[in-house]
């Protein structure tokens, strides 16, 4: 089964940091180009970051550059964001995401996304 | 940026009717959009990309439409599992950008 499985969300207070990690299994991940998507409660959707297969792309929002860092390990099958200086306005749930087509490299709808992990920024 | 504005914020249609929902983006995407469907306590699935491909295992009542900045879901005959947010999102530049959803309920 193609699967994205989330990790590491948690309560942390403004400031401080924290990893999310994205398992991915059934596919050749390292095929891929992915994504991280948040969604604030009771929000739409944001996009945060992409990587490209091989890494040699990375692209983030305006409201996290400086301060996440989205990664990749293709022979763990696993996506990475390390987020610093954590604000309340990065409280969310935080969706990986996989673009549509294994291009490597491009844009692409997300056909396939992780169930999940939030992140929640409060002191 | 581009910015993407969907219309209505909340659409209320009875099942079996025809349900129309409209996304418009601040400039031309070409047929760079898709829509998502997003269920309460649920991760958004993919519904329609390239303004008018349905994904795998999409229902043919579910069609997309336009072309440009102006861009259409149509959902055919509303089945009760149809009720959910939908959103759309332009994937033509960095950064991708969704709308603000619209919620479609019971009528």
């Amino acid at each position: 089964e193609v699967q994205l499985v989330e990790s590491g969300g948690g309560l942390v207070k403004p400031g401080e940091s924290l990893r999310l990690s994205c398992a991915a299994s059934g596919f050749t991940f390292s095929s891929y180009s992915v994504n991280w998507v948040r969604q604030a409660p009771g929000k739409g959707l944001e996009w945060v970051s992409y990587i490209s297969s091989s890494s040699n792309y990375i692209y983030y929002a305006d409201s996290v550059k400086g301060r996440f860092t989205i990664s990749r390990d293709n022979a763990r099958n696993s996506l990475y964001l390390q987020m610093n200086s954590l604000r309340a306005e990065d409280t969310a749930v935080y969706y990986c995401a996989r673009d549509r087509g294994n291009w490597g490299f491009g844009t692409e709808a997300f056909d396939i996304w992780g169930q999940g992990t939030m992140v929640t920024v409060s002191s | 940026e581009i910015v993407m504005t969907q219309s209505p914020a909340t659409l209320s249609v009875s099942p079996g009717e025809r349900a129309t929902l409209s996304c418009r983006a601040s400039q031309s995407l070409s047929s760079d959009l898709a829509w998502y469907q997003q269920k309460p306590g649920q991760a958004p699935g993919l519904l329609i990309y390239g303004a008018t491909t349905r994904a795998t295992g999409i229902p043919a009542r579910f069609s997309g439409s336009g072309s440009g900045t102006e861009f259409t879901l149509t959902i055919s005959s509303l089945q009760s599992e149809d009720f959910a947010v939908y959103y759309c999102q332009q994937y033509n530049n960095w950064p991708y950008t969704f709308g603000q959803g619209t919620k479609l309920e019971i009528k």
